[in-house]
């Protein structure tokens, strides 16, 4: 049913690298969202954009950035990763509405671990 | 502000039975969507149900309901004729009409057993 896409589904990196984390939608979503879960964990709001060009930081806050420079692509961008940035992140989108039965289609997730 | 409380870390369930998983919610927002979403150990996130706030009756999706008490601020999931294929975590959520985003729950980890 949901068509949005994450990549790499799986990441082991060095520290100090400088990675980005693909989110692709082919449903037309204007709303898209990054959220990071620790295993077993809440997930936490650390991305979201309304549409092109638009772009605002979650509640959690995080190093990484995005840009959403296409309707369906939403990336996410770590200069210089650490170990503290190990988690899973999860990419999601949704039909924007007036009302609050704004549905979130989500990715895979990428498991991301740093060394 | 939204906020989202799941008070079960952990629940095991026998095959078959039914089990409820509870949600209590906080919003000073008259409107607002609840949402119940489930992940399997492959860590996707699959939603299963949606509630508004000015529903008048319970959501039911299969063997999925909610049971929506708006007086208690409470929205919690059941499921009935537990299958071992239900063995996964699930999250509660909402979303204010004038929020831009989903605030989820500390999720419940629920074991079913054959």
């Amino acid at each position: 049913e949901a068509d949005i896409y994450q990549t790499p589904r799986y990441l082991v990196i060095g520290t100090g690298k400088k990675i980005t984390l693909e989110c692709s939608q082919t449903m037309g979503h204007d709303k898209m969202y990054w959220y990071q879960q620790d295993p077993g964990m809440e997930l936490h709001l650390i991305h979201y954009s309304y549409g092109v060009n638009s772009t605002e930081k979650g509640d959690l806050s995080s190093e990484s950035t995005v840009s959403r420079i296409r309707t369906e692509h939403f990336p996410l961008t770590l200069e210089s990763a650490r170990p503290s940035h190990t988690s899973q992140y999860l990419c999601a989108s949704s039909e924007y509405r007036e009302t609050a039965n704004e549905k979130l289609f989500f990715g895979s997730g990428t498991q991301l671990s740093v060394l | 502000a939204q906020k989202i409380t799941q008070t079960q870390p952990g629940m095991f369930v026998q095959e078959k039975e039914a089990v409820t998983l509870d949600c209590t919610y906080d919003t000073s927002d008259p409107s607002y969507g609840l949402f119940w979403y489930k992940q399997p150990s492959s860590g996707e996130m699959i939603f299963l149900i949606y509630q508004g706030s000015y529903d008048q009756q319970n959501a039911t999706e299969g063997r999925y309901s909610l049971n929506f008490q708006k007086a208690r601020k409470s929205a919690n999931l059941v499921i009935s004729a537990s299958q071992l294929g239900d063995s996964a975590m699930y999250f509660c959520a909402m979303r204010d009409r004038g929020a831009q985003k989903l605030v989820f729950g500390q999720g419940t980890r629920l074991t079913i057993n054959p």
